[in-house]
């Protein structure tokens, strides 16, 4: 059964860093999320995309973050230069339509 | 601001009987329904999701809906100590793409 997959699982970096976090969404499907996890918190949405833009982008997606689809099959989210704040599991998620989203295993971002 | 609402728990049951898991949301006008299951430390796993009022079922899982009352709920059967773990009630409106989580209600099934 095809799956998402992201890269890296966990990714340490030093404050004012940037990280970029990589995700292949599953292969048929066309619209693709990013989403958040701060320990012990709710899953937060941070964008969306959908033909190569940005559909829609929540209130944490400030300046500092950014996406992108480089290939046919990455999807990318970069931090630009990280917070502590920053520091969460990081989602990618993917749909055929704009209904069920399955998600990826997530990358662990940990900001010293 | 809409707001998914869910009761953190723990909900302990013994293995083999009926879970009942609870939702409430704010925003009257959503349309999608979903229910993720979060193991500790891993990523959402879709269990169901449900457009229409009432029930639907799924081997031993059934979602419930009632938009009158802004009441979501999921049912699972037969527990078995492997369900315990984090349920998320997902909510999504339907001109947008983006899901409204509940912080989740964690449940405990012991053998």
């Amino acid at each position: 059964e095809p799956e998402v997959t992201q890269t890296p699982s966990h990714q340490v970096t030093q404050m004012g860093q940037e990280v970029i976090l990589r995700c292949v969404p599953i292969s048929n499907h066309l619209y693709f999320y990013w989403y958040r996890q701060i320990l012990g918190q709710k899953v937060e949405f941070l964008v969306s995309f959908y033909n190569n833009e940005i559909s829609e982008k929540s209130e944490i997606f400030d300046d500092q973050f950014s996406v992108e689809r480089p290939d046919g099959s990455n999807f990318t989210l970069k931090i630009r230069s990280t917070k502590l704040e920053d520091s969460a599991m990081y989602f990618c998620a993917s749909s055929k339509r704009t209904d069920t989203q399955y998600f990826g295993p997530g990358t662990r971002l940990t900001v010293l | 601001q809409k707001e998914v609402e869910q009761n953190s728990g723990p909900l302990s049951v013994p293995e083999g009987a009926i879970a009942s898991l609870n939702c409430t949301y704010s925003d009257r006008g959503s349309q999608s329904f979903f229910w993720y299951r979060q193991y500790s430390g891993k990523s959402p796993e879709l269990i169901m999701f449900i457009y229409s009022n009432g029930d639907k079922e799924d081997g031993r899982f059934t979602a419930q809906l009632n938009k009158a009352s802004q009441y979501v709920s999921l049912l699972i059967r037969d527990s078995q100590p492997s369900d315990s773990a984090t349920y998320l009630c997902a909510v999504k409106p339907q001109e947008y793409s983006t899901l409204t989580f509940g912080k989740g209600t964690m449940l405990l099934v012991s053998p």
